[in-house]
């Protein structure tokens, strides 16, 4: 069954330094989303995308996030410099359709820790 | 802001006891709800996607029901097994917005 896959599965970094988490979606979607989970919170959107382009973002996708889909399989969340409240699960998703009644395929996850 | 609730935080049951627990929403611009099971180390996978008040979904020993008039859907574990262990998201769609999640029951089941 074809399934999201998401590198690395865990990354150490200290404060102020850049991290690209690394997404490779089902390899006809056309939706991709990040998402994040903070220890004991909820897991919260950060961004979608969809055309090579951001299609909606959260107001926690601040000026330090950054998207790219650079080679038509990978998708990529980079930090710019990294603050200590970044820790979190970061999860890909991609889905076929917008429509909300379509389901999302998760990867397993990428756990930043920023010291 | 959407509110997406679910209760209990967390539950204990032993094998072979069924189960049940709550995801609370709100009921207008109501589109879709997720059902997903995250079992640790893993990728949240989709159990059901429900539509319609009224609904109910069933795969093996789970079952959801939904009802979009007071706002809630109940997940149901019939004789549980320990595999069953996970924590259990719902996620509201209400159209043209991401899918907003709750907090997740976190299930374990004893043997």
């Amino acid at each position: 069954e074809p399934e999201v896959t998401q590198t690395p599965s865990h990354q150490v970094t200290q404060m102020g330094q850049e991290v690209i988490l690394r997404c490779v979606p089902i390899s006809n979607h056309l939706y991709f989303y990040w998402y994040r989970q903070i220890l004991g919170q909820k897991v919260e959107f950060l961004v979608s995308f969809y055309n090579n382009e951001i299609s909606e973002k959260s107001e926690i996708f601040d000026d330090q996030f950054s998207v790219e889909r650079p080679d038509g399989s990978n998708f990529t969340l980079k930090i710019r410099s990294t603050k200590l409240e970044d820790s979190a699960m970061y999860f890909c998703a991609s889905s076929g359709l917008l429509s909300g009644a379509n389901v999302l395929t998760f990867g397993a996850g990428s756990r930043l820790t920023v010291l | 802001i959407l509110n997406v609730e679910q209760s209990p935080q967390s539950l204990h049951v032993q094998e072979g006891d069924s189960t049940n627990f709550t995801c609370s929403f709100p009921s207008s611009n109501f589109y879709a709800l997720h059902w997903y099971r995250w079992e640790t180390a893993k990728s949240p996978e989709a159990l059901f996607v429900m539509t319609l008040n009224g609904d109910e979904k069933k795969k093996g020993r789970i079952s959801a029901t939904l009802n979009t008039n007071e706002g809630y859907s109940y997940l149901y574990i019939k004789g549980s097994q320990p595999e069953d262990s996970a924590t259990y998201l719902c996620a509201l769609y209400s159209g043209n917005t991401p899918l907003v999640f709750g907090k997740g029951t976190r299930l374990s089941v004893i043997a």
